[in-house]
């Protein structure tokens, strides 16, 4: 499996701000992800981040508000951008590295955003 | 649309006593199933799979469950519960395009 690191684990930041996560993998990867959290809820996929491409999100996601990168293959970043309290969650990023099996996906210890 | 659900939010055993937390999907082919865990301020956690084959599967921490397709369910199981397994667990299945899609979780309480 691999060993996946976020920063910031957490923050708090004022409303109409804008934070950035970034997701780094000690090896490369073919699949990153990212995932929200709100709280007490289970994990909702935001986004496929795509090397070399622009991300796909799921509905209900759009480019404005989270825009993602992924230069290479073992980084991507997340912004959360204009930040509301509704935005207060937990988000996560993961990996599917291809050499086992599909959809077989590890996950980041999370970053931990509140919004004031 | 491929779904998941698991019907118990919070479930409390005894240590020392059996587990098991329920599953069930909803996917028109042969699922990929999974089965994670999220200890407090922690990620989560795979602790086992399933793709095709033996329908009972063994995973991390002495957990194993169980692919039944006539009931749609994958259900967790575990004969002796510690104190160290109080978390919260999810259910996933394969949804196409490489993502995953997740229960709502079920938190479980070990009481001494």
């Amino acid at each position: 499996s691999a060993v996946i690191s976020q920063k910031p684990s957490r923050d708090i930041c004022q409303r109409g701000t804008s934070l950035t996560i970034q997701c780094q993998v000690d090896s490369q990867v073919t699949m990153m992800f990212w995932y929200r959290q709100q709280p007490g809820q289970s994990l909702t996929l935001i986004a496929t981040a795509n090397q070399g491409s622009e991300a796909t999100y799921e509905s209900g996601f759009v480019i404005d508000k989270f825009p993602i990168s992924r230069p290479n293959l073992t980084f991507s970043t997340l912004t959360v951008s204009n930040m509301s309290p509704e935005d207060s969650s937990i988000y996560l990023c993961s990996v599917e590295t291809g050499d086992r099996s599909r959809y077989e996906q590890y996950f980041g210890p999370g970053t931990r955003l509140t919004v004031t | 649309a491929q779904s998941v659900t698991q019907p118990d939010i919070h479930i409390t055993v005894s240590e020392g006593a059996s587990l098991e937390l329920r599953c069930n999907y909803s996917y028109g082919a042969t699922p990929y199933l999974f089965w994670y865990v999220q200890s407090p301020g922690q990620g989560l956690q795979l602790l086992l799979k399933y793709f095709s084959g033996d329908t009972l599967v063994q995973g991390i921490k002495g957990f194993e469950a169980e692919f039944k397709r006539s009931q749609s369910s994958f259900n967790l199981r575990k004969p002796s519960v510690h104190w160290s397994d109080a978390a919260e667990y999810f259910c996933a299945v394969g949804a196409g395009g490489n993502k995953l899609v997740f229960g709502a979780g079920t938190i479980l309480r070990v009481k001494s």
